[in-house]
């Protein structure tokens, strides 16, 4: 089945600077990638997807790309801010099987400092 | 609309108790799942159902059983709780042939 990897585990950045987070997959058949992120006590909440047909998405401050060769995408986020502190999680979803399943790399802690 | 509501939100039993995680969604969302969030583990499926009378098994299965009489509800059974259990449990939907996932607020469980 998929396999997501996530690195790094813990990112701490200054207010204004990017933050870059990466993940990997194994199952070439994945086609669709979601970003989710995760406030202290609340539910995961989507902030940017990509599917397999696109390279990269912008959204303001974030950004998502895909390189399929390698497998792996990433998320960006610019001049970073407080607010953006949280758990980020990437997930791969595979058509193979009953209905399309995400599967979830392990999180990123993002800490910004002020 | 609520949206995707889990109860309860917190959840202490003991060893070898059992209970019911309760989820429902009101967008008639064909597509419904429980994860399970562990600390450096991610999020990881447990159980999924494309529709009603469809249910099938995700990553950790084992100790929990799923049914789905209805398109609205998705219980969570948790049959003999191990302390390995716990753990904060969300429940998500979605419509099939789209890819966003909704998410609950979660239920944290303690087995003691």
């Amino acid at each position: 089945g998929e396999n997501v990897e996530q690195h790094p585990s813990t990112l701490s950045v200054q207010e204004g600077d990017s933050a870059v987070i990466k993940c990997t997959y194994s199952d070439s058949a994945s086609n669709y990638f979601p970003w989710y992120k995760q406030e202290l006590g609340k539910r995961p909440q989507l902030i940017i997807d990509i599917r397999s047909n696109v390279g990269e998405k912008k959204d303001q401050r974030i950004a998502v790309t895909l390189n399929k060769t390698a497998k792996h995408f990433s998320l960006h986020i610019t001049e970073t801010q407080p607010e953006d502190s949280a758990v980020y999680f990437c997930a791969a979803s595979s058509p193979r099987g009953y209905g399309n399943k995400l599967v979830f790399g392990a999180g990123t802690i993002l800490r910004v400092k002020s | 609309n609520a949206g995707v509501t889990q109860t309860p939100k917190f959840q202490v039993l003991k060893t070898g108790q059992s209970m019911t995680l309760q989820c429902a969604q009101d967008m008639n969302h064909e597509y419904m799942s429980w994860y399970r969030q562990d600390p450096g583990m991610g999020l990881r499926l447990i159980h999924y159902s494309v529709g009603a009378g469809i249910t099938d098994q995700g990553e950790v299965p084992n100790g929990y059983n799923v049914s789905r009489s209805t398109t609205e509800d998705f219980p969570l059974r948790l049959l003999s709780a191990a302390p390995s259990q716990t753990s904060v449990y969300f429940c998500a939907s979605r419509l099939l042939g789209t890819d966003e996932a909704f998410f609950g607020q979660g239920t944290r469980l303690t087995v003691v």
